[in-house]
């Protein structure tokens, strides 16, 4: 595609719900990034992902955040059990490759867990 | 770990009025980028930094890259309504993970017609 879609743009959940953020990357891409955006804040890193394998996973704040990533292509961020802090923007981006290429973001999924 | 300190947090300021922005960190960066986000889209890349000391424009907007490596700045000359938005510094440190990148908290800027 074009740039980097994300889906759904909004997500509204009660608490204790599981949820799944979907991010489609440029094609061609080889490069996934997760990051997390709370109201005022910066971006903080959750995971990325190079091809389909995730040589990082430092970020993820609990186990309750999985993430998965299949065919090279398309990204799963998954939270289960979701709490009230878990609210927040969440964004991926995808580069050419990895280390210091270009990141392009997607518009983000708005979690709200009520 | 890696921190980036961005100032100022916001910014009120009248149409063509220059702007100054800028990031420290107490820890080395290998490179600087500067994004800007608009409410409701992701982050887009304004300028990206590679080497220590480097100056590079884009249009009316100035970075560089600090001799230190641990300071950027971003300057917008003559502001215009449309640089409405909130500007992040973002790096990629020495070190951790692979291409993830570090982020302030961002300068929101409003610019008054």
């Amino acid at each position: 595609g074009a740039g980097v879609s994300q889906s759904p743009s909004n997500k509204v959940t009660e608490k204790g719900k599981d949820v799944e953020l979907r991010c489609d990357p440029i094609s061609g891409h080889t490069a996934l990034y997760w990051y997390r955006q709370s109201l005022g804040q910066g971006l903080e890193f959750l995971i990325y992902f190079q091809g389909n394998s995730a040589p990082d996973k430092s970020g993820l704040p609990s186990d309750r955040f999985s993430a998965e990533r299949t065919g090279g292509s398309v990204s799963t961020l998954t939270i289960q059990r979701t709490q009230q802090e878990d609210s927040a923007v969440y964004l991926c981006a995808s580069s050419l490759g990895a280390g210091e290429d270009t990141q392009y973001f997607g518009p983000g999924t708005r979690l709200t867990v009520l | 770990g890696q921190q980036l300190n961005q100032s100022p947090q916001s910014m009120f300021i009248q149409e063509g009025e220059d702007v100054s922005m800028n990031c420290t960190s107490s820890s080395i960066f290998n490179t600087w980028l500067w994004y800007k986000q608009e409410p409701g889209e992701g982050p887009v890349l304004l300028i990206a930094l590679y080497k220590a000391g480097e100056l590079t424009s884009n249009g009316r907007l100035t970075a560089q890259f600090g001799i230190t490596r641990k300071d950027s700045f971003l300057n917008i000359s003559a502001s215009i309504p449309s640089d409405v938005g909130i500007y992040f510094c973002a790096g990629h440190g020495r070190g951790g993970s692979q291409g993830n990148l570090i982020f302030g908290k961002g300068t929101k800027l409003s610019v008054k017609p």
